[in-house]
């Protein structure tokens, strides 16, 4: 199983500042044939399920605020919150869809400093 | 708009079985592959397997396949999940989550959207 390890496990960030997660996979997750990272990014509310912010490691996903962005590749991916709102206070999950089955990292726990 | 409802929360014995469902709404059910997952207390995210609602192929986890059987039905737009044999290491919320693009045989694919989550608590 490709195992996906993020940090850190928490971070605290002030209102309007960046918000910086990485997550590394242990197997490469670029698919050479068509130059793709096969990697999502969600977002976990208290209370709620997960909701899909990015995909292809830097689609984001409609109706998704530009403050979020995905960058990296083959094993290193980071999710950036540029300026964070009290709406962000959530935990992050990076997910791998490059092979069966289906995994995910820890989580980053996002809080308001 | 594209939703998946899920049924109410369950407490079972060690030994049971649980059955879980998740009603589509807003979409071509028959279109897009459901998949389940679980999240135990302090865990991460844990796929379990798929389902195509097309024609009923199933694809399941390894660690899954010997007490996971996935199914659905098409006349109500339902899919259902069930684990046997349960112990307290399944007490989690189970998740259902639909394939992020139409797809009739199976492959990787984010997933997207998830219904609202299903706590099953397994204990004496």
């Amino acid at each position: 199983d490709i195992v996906m390890t993020q940090s850190p496990d928490s971070l605290a960030v002030s209102l309007g500042e960046r918000a910086t997660i990485t997550c590394k996979s242990s197997q490469t997750i670029l698919y050479n044939s068509n130059n793709k990272n096969y990697l999502a990014w969600y977002q976990q509310r208290p209370g709620q399920p997960p909701k899909l912010l990015i995909y292809w490691a830097s689609t984001r996903e409609s109706g998704v605020p530009d403050r979020f962005s995905g960058s990296g590749s083959g094993t290193d991916f980071t999710l950036t919150i540029s300026s964070l709102q009290a709406a962000d206070v959530a935990v992050y999950y990076c997910q791998q869809y490059y092979a069966t089955p289906l995994t995910f990292g820890g989580g980053t726990k996002v809080e308001i400093k | 708009q594209v939703q998946l409802v899920q049924s109410g929360a369950e407490v079972k014995k060690p030994g049971a079985s649980v059955k879980v469902s998740c009603k589509a709404s807003g979409y071509t059910f028959v279109s897009f592959g459901i998949n389940w997952l679980r999240q135990a207390p302090g865990q991460r995210l844990e796929w379990m397997g798929w389902i195509s609602p097309y024609n009923g192929d199933t694809k399941y986890a390894q660690n899954f396949q010997d007490r996971v059987t996935m199914t659905t039905d098409t006349s109500t737009s339902t899919s259902y999940m069930e684990v046997t044999s349960l112990g307290s290491e399944d007490t989690a919320v189970y998740y259902c989550a639909r394939d992020a693009f139409p797809q009739y045989s199976y492959a990787e694919l984010w997933l997207d959207p998830w219904g609202q989550g299903t706590l099953v608590t397994v204990s004496s």
